[in-house]
């Protein structure tokens, strides 16, 4: 089992839809990234959380240490919100990175 | 501000040769990690400096290996390269461990 497993793996959505990509890890950590990547692009860094709840916009990103889940929301999606999601646990300095969410937001 | 550079953004190399990769860090940053992407991996973790010293490195072989200078900015070098070594590599700086990443864009390598 790897140390964090998101899903969906793939995830299409239509415009204005309301999205959760969920994030599991199986070992504690310092923090809990949120990354977007867009197809060919380089990675933006979107919350980094080791607690409750970060708001950006229409993306809200929660977590909960006890039950070592996270999530990543997006609000009223758009078809510019197609990317891959990573999730990546922080911990022992280095990140461990889930597979990724493929989003696909259709006009 | 500037961002996280990386040169060179392509490469192509041959089996059997050596690679060396540059990334120059947001200024007043002191850590720089290392990345390797491929399709069938996804993002794994090759090494994080700080302040010169190796804080931790990923499971690769010792064909890998780093370093950060006094100024931050940071190299990784590939020796003996297979065909296997082709990714994209990618580095992130940070102020300080816990504090959040920025990527540079990456560079891509080819081996053939």
């Amino acid at each position: 089992k790897n140390e964090v497993e998101q899903s969906p793996q793939n995830l299409t959505a239509q415009e204005g839809e309301f999205i959760t990509i969920n994030c599991s890890y199986s070992v504690g950590i310092s923090a809990l990234h949120w990354l977007q990547q867009h197809p060919g692009g380089g990675i933006v860094s979107l919350f980094m959380l080791s607690s409750g709840k970060k708001k950006h916009g229409r993306l809200i990103a929660t977590i909960n240490i006890q039950e070592k889940h996270s999530s990543l929301h997006i609000t009223a999606s758009h078809p510019r919100d197609s990317a891959v999601y990573i999730c990546a646990r922080r911990g022992n300095y280095k990140l461990t990175f889930g597979k990724g969410t493929l989003l696909t937001v259709n006009p | 501000k500037a961002g996280v550079t990386q040169t060179p953004r392509y490469l192509i190399k041959t089996r059997g040769q050596q690679v060396t990769l540059s990334c120059s860090p947001i200024s007043g940053h002191r850590s720089v990690s290392w990345y390797q992407q491929t399709p069938g991996q996804g993002l794994q973790f090759l090494f994080e400096y700080f302040s010169e010293t190796q804080r931790n490195k990923g499971n690769f072989p010792g064909r890998f290996s780093g370093r950060q200078f006094s100024n931050s900015r940071s190299e990784m070098n590939v020796s003996t390269l297979e065909l296997g070594d082709s990714a994209l590599y990618l580095c992130a700086s940070s102020l300080e461990a816990n504090y959040g990443y920025t990527f540079g864009s990456g560079t891509r390598l080819t081996v053939v």
